[in-house]
């Protein structure tokens, strides 16, 4: 079993829809948690941090946490066609002296204007 | 731009030839972490190092891979007697030091090498 599970996708919307993206990890050792944004050929840009169970906002893009179910995902609303790249799930362990991300494989998202 | 600076942005070279990638991390951070991302795949964490010290290679194959943040100058990773197999992104990462919100790295826009 991998450590981080995301559905690669393609994923396909209309501009102006609620797109979510989820992502589910094995290890509870896992206690802080991004979501990147990766235009192609680009480097990944980093969108949302959290490290507890609940609810994030910014701006259109709210991430959430479920630790008991281990289970990330982020919410786009009124999505527009400049997000239209691939969103990658990352986590880290609360271990000292190694702040290595583990990286979900990324789910490839399209804005149809 | 006070970004993460990597280069070259793309890297040509040819089988048993070696690759030099180099990183300039944020200003004022002195945390380096090197990925690769494999065509369809995820990122994968090579290594972390702090100035003059590798903290963690787990990621790193152990032959023909090395990496370096010396005291002064850019993180080079270096890969020896390239193969096929090693093409692929290769994405640097800085965070801040230890104390100043390390939980957040930031990614540069990576070097793609090519081995034909």
């Amino acid at each position: 079993q991998k450590e981080v599970e995301q559905d690669p996708g393609p994923l396909s919307v209309p501009e102006g829809a609620i797109v979510s993206l989820n992502c589910t990890y094995s290890n509870s050792a896992f206690q802080y948690f991004m979501w990147y944004r990766q235009y192609s050929r680009k480097g990944p840009e980093l969108l949302m941090y959290t490290y507890s169970s609940g609810n994030k906002e910014d701006g259109r893009f709210t991430a959430q946490v479920d630790k008991s179910s281990k289970y990330i995902s982020l919410f786009i609303r009124d999505s527009q066609p400049s997000d239209s790249a691939t969103y990658l799930c990352a986590m880290r362990k609360s271990q000292g002296g190694s702040e290595k991300l583990v990286f979900g494989k990324g789910t490839k998202l399209t804005v149809n204007p | 731009n006070a970004g993460v600076m990597q280069n070259p942005r793309h890297l040509v070279r040819r089988r048993g030839q070696e690759a030099r990638l180099r990183c300039s991390p944020m200003k004022g951070h002195s945390h380096v972490y090197w990925y690769r991302q494999l065509p369809e795949e995820g990122l994968k964490f090579m290594v972390y190092l702090q100035k003059e010290n590798i903290i963690d290679e787990s990621g790193m194959p152990k032959e023909r891979f090395s990496a370096e943040f010396p005291k002064e100058g850019p993180s080079i990773l270096r890969i020896q007697q390239v193969v096929r197999g090693d093409s692929a992104a290769y994405f640097c990462a800085s965070s801040p030091p230890t104390g100043e919100n390390t939980d957040t790295q930031y990614f540069g826009p990576g070097t793609r090498l090519t081995v034909l």
